[in-house]
């Protein structure tokens, strides 16, 4: 099946400091990227959808500007967070459906770990 | 927003016992499908169940889906240590670029 990583595994930062997490297809080319949000205990709650070459579409209460998109290409796609705060700490997932693959079907990334000081 | 409640939110069993969760949903799915996920790990995608499908199997897992009643059960036979982890189903909106929603899900203990 469809492989999809993340980078890096795990990043610890300061208050303040901006992190970009990274998602790539290893396999296929991406037609839709997925960036999810998980905090401890709970469920994934999707942030954005990107498409390659387009702007991200953001759910509900997720701050465009403080959580930035990049889908720069059909295998990668980033999530930056700027000026990151305690209260950003959270497993950050993505996942991506691919072209000539079954597109009710998302691939997920081992996730990124990221815990603000 | 979640659109899928899972229930109940955390089960505790003995190794062989069944074990089920379920789910219900709001609005119409093209699709609805279970998750595991070990503590701090990714998804494992486990089963898809069609919205025209009533019931699927896969190895020790049953997955059911009632269109009527907007729920789904997931059922894991037979269950092993290694089966403890939290289990998601996640629905798939119709249309615009595809949307999985993730309930909240079940946190599942299997003691030997």
């Amino acid at each position: 099946g469809a492989v999809v990583s993340q980078h890096p595994s795990w990043v610890i930062c300061k208050s303040g400091t901006s992190v970009k997490i990274e998602c790539r297809s290893l396999d296929f080319q991406a037609t839709t990227m997925f960036w999810y949000r998980q905090f401890p205990k709970q469920s994934l709650m999707l942030m954005a959808t990107s498409n390659e070459g387009s702007k991200a579409t953001y759910e509900q209460g997720v701050e465009k500007d403080k959580f930035l998109i990049n889908h720069a290409s059909l295998t990668l796609s980033t999530l930056t967070v700027t000026s990151a705060h305690p209260e950003d700490s959270s497993f950050y997932i993505c996942s991506a459906t691919f072209s000539g693959l079954p597109t009710d079907t998302q691939y997920f990334g081992p996730g990124t770990r990221l815990t603000v000081l | 927003s979640q659109q899928g409640e899972e229930d109940p939110q955390a089960l505790s069993i003995q190794e062989g016992e069944n074990a089920t969760m379920n789910c219900s949903y709001k609005t119409s799915i093209n699709n609805l499908q279970w998750y595991r996920q070990n503590s701090g790990r990714g998804l494992v995608h486990l089963i898809l169940i069609r919205s025209n499908e009533r019931e699927k199997h896969s190895g020790r897992l049953r997955v059911t889906l009632d269109t009527s009643k907007k729920s789904s059960s997931l059922l894991i036979t037979a269950s092993r240590a290694a089966d403890t982890a939290s289990y998601f189903c996640a629905t798939l909106h119709i249309g615009g670029y595809n949307k999985l929603i993730f309930g909240a899900g079940t946190r599942l203990a299997v003691h030997p």
